[in-house]
């Protein structure tokens, strides 16, 4: 069953912290992979979209990396700032299967100032 | 503002009750979705349509019909609402497939 994975369910780190959140996915056959955050209450926004062929992508201070052979996909938070603090998405489009993408549950980021 | 508009944004059933929820994006995407969002097993989809004037069943179709009425608008029914179906429920929508994913604020429904 292709599954998806965000350890830890929350983290709080204090303002100015670099940080990673970790994503592992089941099936390595994967066609790409997206970062969303969600606002409480709110509804999911697209940060980064990674395609297989890629190893990386950059969008101001995020930055997504893409390790299929491992399962893995990370995202770095640079200088982390309160306005940072959400839960964090992300989810994957398989290769085979019928469904679009699988979400994992969440990382919930606090950034204390 | 454009994106994704999502109706209503809370609702309480009876269960045996039966309703619909509306959902409409102005960005001429071609591709709509509604997933439900419950705690611990994160977003899962019930229904996506491709195009206009198609639809297919996603991982958790069971006990909701859905209708792409044109390319901005993509309805999602519950026929006979079950305590089992309380989740938030949001819309998505797409420019093909992957790219533009913009969700709309989901609707909170709570079924009795």
């Amino acid at each position: 069953k292709q599954e998806v994975t965000q350890i830890p369910a929350a983290l709080s780190v204090p303002e100015g912290e670099n940080l990673v959140l970790n994503c592992s996915f089941t099936d390595s056959a994967i066609y790409n992979l997206q970062w969303f955050r969600q606002d409480p209450g709110k509804g999911l926004t697209s940060l980064l979209l990674i395609q297989s062929s890629q190893r990386e992508q950059t969008s101001g201070r995020l930055n997504a990396s893409l390790d299929k052979s491992s399962g893995r996909s990370t995202l770095y938070i640079a200088a982390s700032q309160p306005g940072d603090s959400a839960t964090y998405l992300c989810a994957c489009r398989f290769t085979s299967g019928t469904y679009k993408y699988i979400f994992g549950t969440g990382t919930r980021l606090k950034v204390l100032a | 503002n454009a994106g994704v508009t999502q109706t209503p944004k809370f609702q309480v059933l009876k269960t045996g009750q039966s309703m619909t929820l509306q959902c409409a994006q102005d960005m001429n995407h071609n591709s709509m979705y509604w997933y439900r969002q419950d705690p611990g097993m994160g977003l899962r989809l019930i229904y996506y349509s491709a195009s206009e004037g198609t639809t297919d069943k996603g991982e958790v179709p069971n006990g909701y019909n859905v209708s792409r009425l044109n390319k901005r608008e993509f309805s999602l029914r519950l026929e006979s609402a079950a305590p089992s179906q309380t989740s938030v429920y949001f819309c998505a929508s797409s420019v093909d497939g992957d790219y533009g994913y913009t969700f709309g604020s989901g609707t909170r429904l709570t079924v009795v």
